[in-house]
Order: structure tokens, then C-alpha cells, then sequence
């Protein structure tokens, strides 16, 4: 299996500031994929094979990475980026999530 | 537009069987492959297994002893069967379409298990 450790686990940014999630693979993986989930709510799809955007998702977030080595960065961060985010590689079976970064706004 | 939506029991006994349904509309069974995920609550996301437009399976080996995933082309249904179930499957289960993947949700329902 798999094992995919996103770091940090918590942060808190300010509204303009730049954030970078990292998510680390265990083994070396094709493609990472992002998930935004807010509380009591669906995860939504939010970036897909490393670096494209999901319908909807604003142009102030990227994803970047190869290998064992992955992240999603917001340039500007806004009130409503507030989330967790969860990163999942399906390179492998058992496909597996990341446990997940909560951001939060300072 | 693209639904799914999961229905099912909310409380199971310890060591008996989860039956859950994911009816879908939208979209065909035949064109688009339908998992399940996981999420005990304040916990994170879990693959539990997908069906494939084909009708073959892919499971969580985790989970693979305990679990079956089926569907009925002609109702939209996709259904998830596991068996022995212990106090931590307590968790809010979703499908989801897999393209991408996983871009559309259902709102999920949540199992306790407890006696």
C-alpha cells in the first residue's frame, strides 16, 4: 500500500498570503489528485492529475509535483478557501487518501 | 444533471451486515464507473472499492474479505454488502462517479454500528 503523508496536518493563513500543502508518497506515483471537503459536506474535486483544475475551482490554486513529492499551492489566500484538503494516488491499489491538511483563516 | 444519492440503514448491530444503495441518475452504469469511499467522523477518506462500466470490481484488500460491490444497470443502482461489521466501520459512506476521479458526490450516509 501506498501510504500518502500530507503536511502541515493543521495551518492557519492570512487573507493574501501564499500557502503550499505537500503530499508525500511512499512510493512513486503517476499522478496525484486534490480533494476540498468543508465541514458537513461532500468532498468536492478540486485539482486532477497533479496539475489540472476542477470545473469551478478559482485560478489561484495550483498543483505541482512528480514522483513522491506533490502540492497544491493557493497564491492569494481567501476566506473561502477555508478547508481540508485531502490528496489521493490511484498509481496503486489500494488507492489511498492523504489524511488531510485543515486550513484555516488567521 | 448528475445525482447520486446513498440510502441505506443508519444503525447496524455489531457483526451483522451493511446493505447500502447508490442510485444514480444523469448518467449510465455502463459509461462511467461508481465507487465508495469512507469517513469515520473527524477522520479522514477511505477507498472502499469501485465497480467498473464493465461490471468487474476493484477492492480495498483491507476490506476485500468483507466486501461486495454489484450493481442493477436497469435501476441506476449500485450497491456496497459488508459483512462482519465492527464498531469502527462506523462512518459516513459515499459514492462517487469515478472520472478524473470522483467528480461528482453523493451527500453521503452515515452508518453507526452499535448494539
Amino acid at each position: 500500500e501506498i501510504v500518502l503523508t500530507q503536511s502541515p496536518t493543521t495551518m492557519a493563513a492570512s487573507p493574501g498570503e501564499k500557502v503550499t500543502i505537500t503530499c508525500r508518497a511512499s512510493s512513486s506515483v503517476s499522478y496525484m489528485h486534490w480533494f476540498q471537503q468543508k465541514s458537513g459536506t461532500s468532498p468536492k474535486p478540486w485539482i486532477y492529475d497533479t496539475s489540472k483544475l476542477a470545473s469551478g475551482v478559482p485560478d489561484r490554486f495550483s498543483g505541482s509535483g512528480s514522483g513522491t513529492s506533490y502540492s497544491l499551492t493557493i497564491s492569494s489566500m481567501e476566506a473561502e478557501d477555508a478547508a481540508t484538503y485531502y490528496c489521493l494516488q490511484r498509481s496503486s491499489y489500494p488507492w489511498t487518501f492523504g489524511g488531510g491538511t485543515k486550513l484555516e483563516l488567521k | 444533471q448528475v445525482q447520486l444519492k446513498e440510502s441505506g440503514p443508519g444503525l447496524v448491530q455489531p457483526s451483522q451486515t451493511l446493505s447500502l444503495t447508490c442510485t444514480v441518475s444523469g448518467f449510465s452504469l455502463t459509461s462511467y464507473h461508481v465507487g465508495w469511499v469512507r469517513q469515520p467522523p473527524g477522520k479522514g477518506l477511505e477507498w472502499m472499492g469501485v465497480i467498473w462500466t464493465g461490471g468487474s470490481t476493484a477492492y480495498n484488500s483491507l476490506l476485500k474479505s468483507r466486501l461486495s460491490i454489484s450493481r442493477d444497470i436497469s435501476k441506476s443502482q449500485v450497491f456496497l454488502k459488508m459483512n462482519s461489521l465492527q464498531t469502527e466501520d462506523t462512518a459516513t459512506y459515499y459514492c462517487a462517479r469515478d472520472l478524473r476521479p470522483f467528480d461528482y458526490w453523493g451527500q453521503g450516509v452515515m452508518v453507526t454500528v452499535s448494539s
